[in-house]
């Protein structure tokens, strides 16, 4: 079946310290890949995608390259801020049709000052 | 600004309580969603609804029932309440057909049943 695998947290990083959080996909077809975040209190926003392979999404200094020979789409960051802390959300949207978002799991980021 | 607003942010209610969460989205999109989100298992699709009157079960709709009357407004409803659905519940909405579109979602509802 189609499914998304993310690291687990919490990832705990000091300010200005780089970031990885790992995400691999499982797909029958040909996905679009998304990062989502949720900061706390909120609902979920888009952070950056990606809607085929080799693409690079960006955003707010994150990025995630679209690696379709190792079903991956890791996400990462240079310098971290306290502003980052939150829950970042790996998913993917099959282009085969349908409606369906497949969320990973989730990963806590702490970063602390 | 799009927005997705959700109508309560904090719910208490007793075991054997029939509950309503209200949705209501400005985006005029096809697309609204149900989910649940809860520790370590991310976001489950309880319901989502395609189109006005339109529904489709999703992962986990056991317990629930969805309302979609106008384009704008998904209600989810859970008819008698039970602990097990103390749960963090987020709606969404997109618009139909493109895989790369994104959801926009609410600031979530968290539902606490006694």
């Amino acid at each position: 079946g189609n499914s998304v695998t993310q690291m687990e947290g919490p990832v705990t990083l000091s300010e200005e310290a780089f970031l990885t959080i790992n995400c691999t996909y499982t797909a029958t077809g040909y996905p679009s890949l998304f990062w989502y975040v949720q900061y706390p209190g909120e609902g979920l926003q888009l952070l950056l995608k990606a809607t085929k392979a080799d693409d690079k999404g960006s955003n707010k200094g994150f990025e995630a390259t679209y690696r379709k020979e190792t079903t991956s789409f890791h996400l990462e960051k240079g310098s971290v801020q306290v502003s980052d802390s939150a829950v970042y959300f790996c998913a993917l949207i099959l282009n085969t049709g349908g409606f369906k978002t497949i969320f990973g799991a989730g990963t806590r980021l702490f970063v602390k000052a | 600004d799009v927005k997705v607003t959700q109508s309560s942010r904090y719910l208490v209610k007793r075991t054997g309580e029939k509950v309503f969460l209200e949705c209501v989205q400005d985006m005029d999109h096809e697309n609204m969603f149900w989910y649940r989100q809860d520790p370590g298992l991310g976001l489950r699709l309880i319901y989502f609804s395609y189109d006005v009157k339109m529904k489709e079960k999703g992962d986990i709709p056991e317990g629930y029932s969805v309302s979609r009357e106008k384009k704008e407004r998904f209600s989810l409803i859970l008819e008698s309440a039970s602990t097990n659905q103390t749960s963090m519940y987020l709606c969404a909405s997109s618009f139909p057909e493109r895989s790369y579109n994104e959801q926009f979602f609410g600031p979530g509802t968290r539902l606490t049943v006694l």
